[in-house]
Protein backbone atom coordinates (compact mmCIF):
# COMPACT_ATOMS: atom_id res chain seq x y z
CA UNK A 1 0.00 0.00 0.00
CA UNK A 2 1.12 3.56 -0.49
CA UNK A 3 1.41 6.37 2.03
CA UNK A 4 2.60 9.71 2.12
CA UNK A 5 4.64 11.67 5.21
CA UNK A 6 4.42 15.35 5.63
CA UNK A 7 7.01 15.31 8.60
CA UNK A 8 6.32 19.08 9.11
CA UNK A 9 2.48 20.10 10.19
CA UNK A 10 3.33 23.91 10.43
CA UNK A 11 6.25 25.79 8.92
CA UNK A 12 6.47 29.51 9.67
CA UNK A 13 8.61 31.86 7.36
CA UNK A 14 9.22 35.75 6.43
CA UNK A 15 8.03 37.24 3.51
CA UNK A 16 10.20 36.91 0.34
CA UNK A 17 12.36 34.45 2.45
CA UNK A 18 12.85 31.19 0.36
CA UNK A 19 10.54 27.76 1.77
CA UNK A 20 10.87 24.43 1.54
CA UNK A 21 8.03 21.22 2.06
CA UNK A 22 9.06 18.31 2.69
CA UNK A 23 7.42 15.19 1.59
CA UNK A 24 8.05 11.23 1.15
CA UNK A 25 6.22 8.40 0.13
CA UNK A 26 6.09 4.95 0.29
CA UNK A 27 5.44 2.50 -2.46
CA UNK A 28 7.04 -0.46 -4.45
CA UNK A 29 5.63 0.74 -7.55
CA UNK A 30 5.47 3.54 -9.95
CA UNK A 31 3.56 6.11 -8.60
CA UNK A 32 1.97 9.75 -10.08
CA UNK A 33 2.90 12.53 -7.47
CA UNK A 34 0.92 16.24 -6.77
CA UNK A 35 1.18 19.03 -4.33
CA UNK A 36 -2.31 20.61 -3.68
CA UNK A 37 -2.94 24.07 -2.03
CA UNK A 38 -6.18 24.53 0.35
CA UNK A 39 -6.61 28.12 1.05
CA UNK A 40 -9.02 29.17 4.47
CA UNK A 41 -12.58 27.49 3.67
CA UNK A 42 -11.83 26.33 -0.02
CA UNK A 43 -11.39 23.44 -2.31
CA UNK A 44 -8.34 21.65 -3.06
CA UNK A 45 -5.92 23.67 -6.12
CA UNK A 46 -3.48 21.87 -8.01
CA UNK A 47 -0.14 23.18 -7.35
CA UNK A 48 1.89 20.70 -10.03
CA UNK A 49 2.30 17.02 -10.51
CA UNK A 50 4.91 14.71 -11.58
CA UNK A 51 4.04 11.51 -14.53
CA UNK A 52 7.14 10.95 -15.88
CA UNK A 53 10.17 13.05 -17.30
CA UNK A 54 11.97 15.78 -15.89
CA UNK A 55 12.17 15.54 -12.29
CA UNK A 56 11.88 19.37 -11.56
CA UNK A 57 8.48 20.04 -12.14
CA UNK A 58 7.37 23.52 -12.20
CA UNK A 59 3.59 24.90 -11.09
CA UNK A 60 1.95 27.44 -10.24
CA UNK A 61 2.80 31.08 -8.53
CA UNK A 62 6.62 30.11 -8.62
CA UNK A 63 6.37 26.97 -6.79
CA UNK A 64 8.32 24.00 -8.00
CA UNK A 65 9.08 20.58 -6.75
CA UNK A 66 11.73 18.38 -7.44
CA UNK A 67 10.68 14.28 -7.44
CA UNK A 68 13.56 12.37 -6.04
CA UNK A 69 13.37 8.05 -6.94
CA UNK A 70 16.36 7.07 -4.73
CA UNK A 71 15.13 8.92 -1.27
CA UNK A 72 11.20 8.57 -2.39
CA UNK A 73 10.47 12.04 -1.96
CA UNK A 74 9.10 15.08 -3.78
CA UNK A 75 9.47 18.19 -1.94
CA UNK A 76 7.98 21.31 -2.77
CA UNK A 77 10.15 24.55 -2.93
CA UNK A 78 9.47 28.35 -3.59
CA UNK A 79 12.65 31.10 -3.59
CA UNK A 80 10.67 34.09 -2.20
CA UNK A 81 7.42 33.51 -0.53
CA UNK A 82 4.60 36.26 -0.39
CA UNK A 83 1.70 36.83 2.49
CA UNK A 84 -0.96 35.72 -0.07
CA UNK A 85 1.24 32.16 -0.33
CA UNK A 86 -0.16 31.37 3.67
CA UNK A 87 -2.50 28.26 3.43
CA UNK A 88 -2.03 24.74 4.09
CA UNK A 89 -0.36 22.24 1.70
CA UNK A 90 -1.09 18.89 0.64
CA UNK A 91 1.37 15.92 -0.61
CA UNK A 92 -0.43 13.16 -2.56
CA UNK A 93 0.43 10.12 -4.79
CA UNK A 94 -1.26 7.14 -6.64
CA UNK A 95 -0.17 4.67 -8.52
CA UNK A 96 0.51 5.16 -12.17
CA UNK A 97 -1.64 2.05 -13.22
CA UNK A 98 -4.97 0.68 -11.78
CA UNK A 99 -6.62 2.65 -8.80
CA UNK A 100 -7.03 5.88 -9.20
CA UNK A 101 -7.84 7.48 -5.80
CA UNK A 102 -5.31 9.93 -4.22
CA UNK A 103 -3.89 9.44 -0.77
CA UNK A 104 -2.80 12.76 1.10
CA UNK A 105 -0.31 13.40 3.61
CA UNK A 106 -1.50 14.81 6.29
CA UNK A 107 -0.47 18.76 5.29
CA UNK A 108 1.79 21.61 6.20
CA UNK A 109 0.44 24.90 7.17
CA UNK A 110 2.61 27.38 5.22
CA UNK A 111 2.56 30.66 7.57
CA UNK A 112 4.44 33.65 6.18
CA UNK A 113 4.87 36.72 8.49
CA UNK A 114 5.26 39.80 7.22
CA UNK B 1 -16.45 25.89 -17.03
CA UNK B 2 -18.04 26.37 -13.27
CA UNK B 3 -15.76 23.75 -12.32
CA UNK B 4 -17.04 21.17 -9.76
CA UNK B 5 -20.04 22.16 -7.97
CA UNK B 6 -21.09 20.96 -4.55
CA UNK B 7 -24.21 21.59 -2.16
CA UNK B 8 -25.26 22.72 0.03
CA UNK B 9 -21.82 24.06 1.55
CA UNK B 10 -22.86 24.25 5.02
CA UNK B 11 -25.40 21.96 6.27
CA UNK B 12 -26.67 21.36 10.31
CA UNK B 13 -28.45 18.17 11.28
CA UNK B 14 -29.28 16.76 14.54
CA UNK B 15 -28.39 12.97 15.38
CA UNK B 16 -30.29 10.68 13.76
CA UNK B 17 -31.47 12.64 10.62
CA UNK B 18 -30.75 11.70 6.78
CA UNK B 19 -28.33 13.68 5.25
CA UNK B 20 -27.73 14.26 1.36
CA UNK B 21 -24.68 15.92 -0.11
CA UNK B 22 -24.76 16.84 -3.82
CA UNK B 23 -22.26 17.31 -6.90
CA UNK B 24 -22.12 18.28 -10.37
CA UNK B 25 -18.81 17.34 -11.84
CA UNK B 26 -16.97 19.01 -14.91
CA UNK B 27 -18.53 18.30 -17.87
CA UNK B 28 -16.60 15.45 -19.85
CA UNK B 29 -15.09 14.21 -16.66
CA UNK B 30 -15.77 10.08 -16.49
CA UNK B 31 -14.65 9.85 -12.66
CA UNK B 32 -16.19 11.70 -9.51
CA UNK B 33 -14.50 10.74 -6.02
CA UNK B 34 -15.63 11.78 -3.08
CA UNK B 35 -13.19 12.55 -0.28
CA UNK B 36 -13.95 13.12 3.63
CA UNK B 37 -11.40 16.15 5.76
CA UNK B 38 -11.15 15.70 9.05
CA UNK B 39 -8.67 16.75 11.67
CA UNK B 40 -7.84 13.45 13.08
CA UNK B 41 -7.59 11.53 10.02
CA UNK B 42 -6.95 14.09 7.37
CA UNK B 43 -8.11 13.96 3.60
CA UNK B 44 -9.26 10.03 3.13
CA UNK B 45 -11.27 8.43 0.02
CA UNK B 46 -14.83 7.19 0.75
CA UNK B 47 -15.95 6.14 -3.10
CA UNK B 48 -15.01 7.07 -6.89
CA UNK B 49 -17.19 6.46 -9.88
CA UNK B 50 -15.62 5.41 -13.46
CA UNK B 51 -18.62 5.80 -15.96
CA UNK B 52 -21.03 6.39 -13.23
CA UNK B 53 -19.71 2.60 -11.81
CA UNK B 54 -18.43 2.63 -8.75
CA UNK B 55 -14.69 1.08 -8.72
CA UNK B 56 -13.52 1.27 -4.98
CA UNK B 57 -15.91 2.02 -2.01
CA UNK B 58 -13.47 0.86 0.19
CA UNK B 59 -13.25 4.31 2.48
CA UNK B 60 -16.98 3.82 2.99
CA UNK B 61 -17.34 4.43 6.35
CA UNK B 62 -19.99 1.78 7.07
CA UNK B 63 -23.93 1.03 5.92
CA UNK B 64 -24.86 4.51 7.31
CA UNK B 65 -23.54 5.67 4.14
CA UNK B 66 -24.02 5.13 0.62
CA UNK B 67 -23.38 6.92 -2.51
CA UNK B 68 -24.70 7.29 -6.09
CA UNK B 69 -24.44 8.35 -9.83
CA UNK B 70 -27.19 7.90 -11.97
CA UNK B 71 -25.96 9.76 -14.53
CA UNK B 72 -22.43 11.42 -15.72
CA UNK B 73 -23.27 15.01 -14.12
CA UNK B 74 -24.76 14.16 -10.69
CA UNK B 75 -23.73 12.24 -7.82
CA UNK B 76 -24.79 11.76 -4.72
CA UNK B 77 -23.58 10.98 -0.69
CA UNK B 78 -25.59 10.07 1.73
CA UNK B 79 -25.64 9.54 5.41
CA UNK B 80 -28.20 7.37 7.39
CA UNK B 81 -28.87 8.02 10.51
CA UNK B 82 -25.66 10.56 10.59
CA UNK B 83 -24.09 10.56 13.92
CA UNK B 84 -21.45 13.65 15.61
CA UNK B 85 -18.68 11.56 14.02
CA UNK B 86 -20.10 12.34 10.59
CA UNK B 87 -19.05 15.96 11.34
CA UNK B 88 -16.23 16.66 8.76
CA UNK B 89 -16.06 18.98 5.48
CA UNK B 90 -17.09 16.28 2.37
CA UNK B 91 -15.02 17.21 -1.02
CA UNK B 92 -16.19 15.99 -4.56
CA UNK B 93 -13.78 15.66 -7.26
CA UNK B 94 -13.72 14.85 -10.72
CA UNK B 95 -11.32 14.04 -13.47
CA UNK B 96 -10.69 12.69 -17.02
CA UNK B 97 -9.09 9.40 -18.33
CA UNK B 98 -7.10 11.43 -20.68
CA UNK B 99 -5.43 13.59 -18.02
CA UNK B 100 -4.82 13.17 -14.02
CA UNK B 101 -5.60 16.10 -12.51
CA UNK B 102 -8.73 15.89 -10.01
CA UNK B 103 -10.68 18.90 -9.75
CA UNK B 104 -11.97 19.77 -6.07
CA UNK B 105 -15.03 21.26 -5.22
CA UNK B 106 -15.53 24.33 -2.29
CA UNK B 107 -17.07 21.09 -0.42
CA UNK B 108 -19.42 20.86 2.19
CA UNK B 109 -19.55 20.95 5.51
CA UNK B 110 -21.67 19.42 7.88
CA UNK B 111 -22.25 19.26 11.59
CA UNK B 112 -24.10 16.84 13.00
CA UNK B 113 -25.37 17.80 16.47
Amino acid sequence: AQSVTQLDSQVPVFEEAPVELRCNYSSSVSVYLFWYVQYPNQGLQLLLKYLSGSTLVKGINGFEAEFNKSQTSFHLRKPSVHISDTAEYFCAVRYSTGRRALTFGSGTRLQVQP
Amino acid sequence: DAGVIQSPRHEVTEMGQEVTLRCKPISGHDYLFWYRQTMMRGLELLIYFNNNVPIDDSGMPEDRFSAKMPNASFSTLKIQPSEPRDSAVYFCASSSSVQETQYFGPGTRLLVL
